[in-house]
């Protein structure tokens, strides 16, 4: 069936080091995939999207790679921040922005 | 602006009893939706509605109406609650592309 699945519910990196938050998907007829990050108490919030026919987009300290061969995408952050520590939600777009959203994974800087 | 509002932060409701969740946005965003989120969870779409006057189901429906009378409202009704409607509630907008939803702060309701 559908699902989007995050393969590690935490995760704790350094600050100042890159990280990666991995997702994998099983809709190969998605033509959307977004991240959303989640701090606490609050609602989440768009970080970046990417459309099918990309392997890669970069935003601002954030790239999203996307390996249809394997259903796989991540979410690179680079020179994590305190600030960055959040819930991070991968989300691939069912039908018409109705998105269906992984688990989540929890980041945790540490300083 | 504002952005989306949410009311109430924080709600406790025996079982069987009915309540609405507010939501508001001021963006004039078309698109408006409501998920639900449980612990360790993410969000599940209950409903949504692309424009006034037109809603339709999501993932997890049952239990829960809505309406879209104006642009700027889309509240969520629980008719009778139960236990396993406990969650967070959040109400979303978006105009343009629709994967940039943009999420109020939520309800955290308690059915008891």
């Amino acid at each position: 069936g559908e699902s989007v699945g995050l393969h590690l519910p935490t995760l704790s990196v350094q600050e100042g080091d890159n990280s990666i938050i991995n997702c994998a998907y099983s809709n190969s007829a998605s033509d959307y995939f977004i991240w959303y990050k989640q701090e606490s108490g609050k609602g989440p919030q768009f970080i970046i999207d990417i459309r099918s026919n990309m392997d890669k987009r970069q935003g601002q300290r954030v790239t999203v790679l996307l390996n249809k061969t394997v259903k796989h995408l991540s979410l690179q952050i680079a020179a994590t921040q305190p600030g960055d520590s959040a819930v991070y939600f991968c989300a691939e777009n069912k039908w018409g922005g109705k998105l269906i959203f992984g688990q989540g994974t929890e980041l945790s800087v540490k300083p | 602006n504002a952005g989306v509002t949410q009311t109430p932060k924080f709600q406790v409701l025996k079982t069987g009893q009915s309540m609405t969740l507010q939501c508001a946005q001021d963006m004039n965003h078309e698109y408006m939706s409501w998920y639900r989120q449980d612990p360790g969870m993410g969000l599940r779409l209950i409903h949504y509605s692309v424009g006034a006057g037109i809603t339709d189901q999501g993932e997890v429906p049952n239990g829960y109406n809505v309406s879209r009378s104006t642009t700027e409202d889309f509240p969520l009704r629980l008719l009778s609650a139960a236990p396993s409607q406990t969650s967070v509630y959040f109400c979303a907008s978006t105009q343009g592309n629709p994967y940039e939803q943009y999420f109020g702060p939520g309800t955290r309701l308690t059915v008891t």
